[in-house]
């Protein structure tokens, strides 16, 4: 069956630093792949997406690329801040189902 | 703010006992989405509903239920609770359900039930 998996967490940076949190999925046929966040006491929200293979996602900073010939969907970012603390959640949608599969999530700590 | 709206924010109650959970879509939104999020199982699916019908199950227990109303809100009613059934309850509403892929889930805040 399809599934997620995220790196464990918690990632803990100092500010300006790089980031990178891995995920590869597996899915039969083609899926979209997501990175969604959760700031705390909050709900999730949709930070960004990439439905075919070799596109990119990115919004605020974050980058992550459809890689097919790995199955990864890694996001990345040059520089976090301390306002970028939460947890992030990968998540694939194969077309034609109506569920999202996401991963355990992997929660971030970026320190002043 | 995604849109979506859940109430209440907070329930406490006892073992044994029923709760309904509420939410309210985003205006336009046919489908709606059930989360369970605790700590040893993470961000589980419970249910899909579209337009009022049902449309996927997940990992949804048979002592809950759940149904989307013909103005689109949705309850989820959880019964015979269990200490285990404490944990956070996302609602999340997308524009359609054909190829999912092409819609974005926005989700509300969520709604802390613990049981006691």
């Amino acid at each position: 069956g399809n599934s997620v998996t995220q790196m464990e967490g918690p990632v803990t940076l100092s500010e300006e630093a790089f980031l990178t949190i891995n995920c590869t999925y597996t899915a039969t046929g083609y899926p979209s792949l997501f990175w969604y966040v959760q700031y705390p006491g909050e709900g999730l929200q949709l930070l960004l997406k990439a439905t075919k293979a070799d596109d990119k996602g990115s919004n605020k900073g974050f980058e992550a690329t459809y890689r097919k010939e790995t199955t990864s969907f890694h996001l990345e970012k040059g520089s976090v801040q301390v306002s970028d603390s939460a947890v992030y959640f990968c998540a694939l949608a194969t077309s034609g189902t109506y569920k999202y599969i996401f991963g355990t999530g992997t929660r971030l700590k970026v320190l002043a | 703010d995604s849109g979506v709206t859940q109430t209440p924010k907070h329930l406490i109650t006892a073992t044994g006992q029923r709760v309904t959970l509420r939410c309210s879509p985003r205006s336009g939104d046919l489908s709606v989405y059930w989360y369970q999020q605790s700590l040893d199982q993470g961000l589980q699916f419970l249910i899909q509903y579209y337009n009022g019908e049902e449309r996927a199950k997940g990992n949804i227990l048979e002592r809950f239920s759940a149904q989307q109303f013909p103005d689109l809100h949705s309850e989820l009613n959880l019964s015979s609770l269990e200490l285990g059934d404490s944990a956070l309850y996302f609602c999340a509403s997308s524009v359609g359900a054909v190829g999912v892929g092409r819609n974005e889930q926005f989700f509300g805040p969520g709604t802390r039930l613990t049981v006691l």
